[in-house]
């Protein structure tokens, strides 16, 4: 059974950092990109960052470019995002993807708030 | 970047209802769409992928249609299990965008 579980999620001050984790087992890490989305409260699902096998290629929402950081350990089967600077509207339910085309296998998710 | 208009927002039906939830890309993004059910306090789940194909483990009754710019989800005889929101989703590449989402309400 795949299995993605997400932690770390919490509450964070504006313009402070946070890093979410996201341990995988069911399934061979290695061999897929993963992502993670996101919901804001009453909003609809947002992509955020995607890595590739290697870790070598990324890709990030455009609002988060240059404050997040998307990473994987292979050796753990595991993903991480490591969220800087950090503003309200970053604030919602994160989720771990895998991708196989599409995103086909996801976490429950974990909140995270951003207030003072 | 690749916008998704979904509609409708909401949608109201009964048990027993056949229901088409519609989605438009901006650009033609061939078949890579995919639609998923999300259920609260769950993650969402993948239902249609390559814009046609059913999930494994997806009841038949579910079903997707379309290519290029347009696309839709249909639903016949509504179960309990499926008022949830559903969403479509572009994979053609980066950015992934999901449209706004339909909320099936009973």
């Amino acid at each position: 059974e795949v299995l993605l579980v997400e932690s770390g999620g919490g509450l964070a001050q504006p313009g402070g950092s946070h890093r979410l984790s996201c341990e995988t087992s069911g399934f061979y890490f290695r061999r897929y990109w993963m992502s993670w989305v996101r919901q804001a409260p009453g909003k609809g699902l947002e992509w955020v960052a995607s890595i590739n096998q290697d870790g070598n290629e990324k890709y990030y929402l455009d609002s988060v470019n240059g404050r997040f950081t998307i990473s994987r350990d292979n050796a753990k089967n595991s993903v991480s995002l490591q969220m800087n600077s950090l503003r309200r509207e970053d604030r919602g339910v994160y989720y771990c993807v895998r991708i196989s085309g599409t995103l086909d296998y996801w976490g429950r998710g974990t909140p995270v708030t951003v207030s003072s | 970047d690749i916008h998704l208009t979904q509609s409708p927002s909401t949608l109201s039906a009964s048990v027993g209802d056949t229901v088409t939830i519609t989605c438009r890309a901006s650009q033609n993004i061939t078949n890579s769409l995919a639609w998923f059910q999300h259920k609260p306090g769950e993650g969402p789940s993948l239902v249609i992928y390559k814009a046609s194909s059913l999930e494994l483990g997806v009841p038949s009754r579910f079903s997707g249609s379309g290519s290029g710019t347009e696309f839709a989800l249909t639903i016949s005889s509504l179960q309990a299990d499926d008022f949830a929101t559903y969403y479509c989703q572009q994979y053609n590449g980066f950015p992934y965008t999901f449209g706004q989402g339909t909320q099936l309400d009973i």
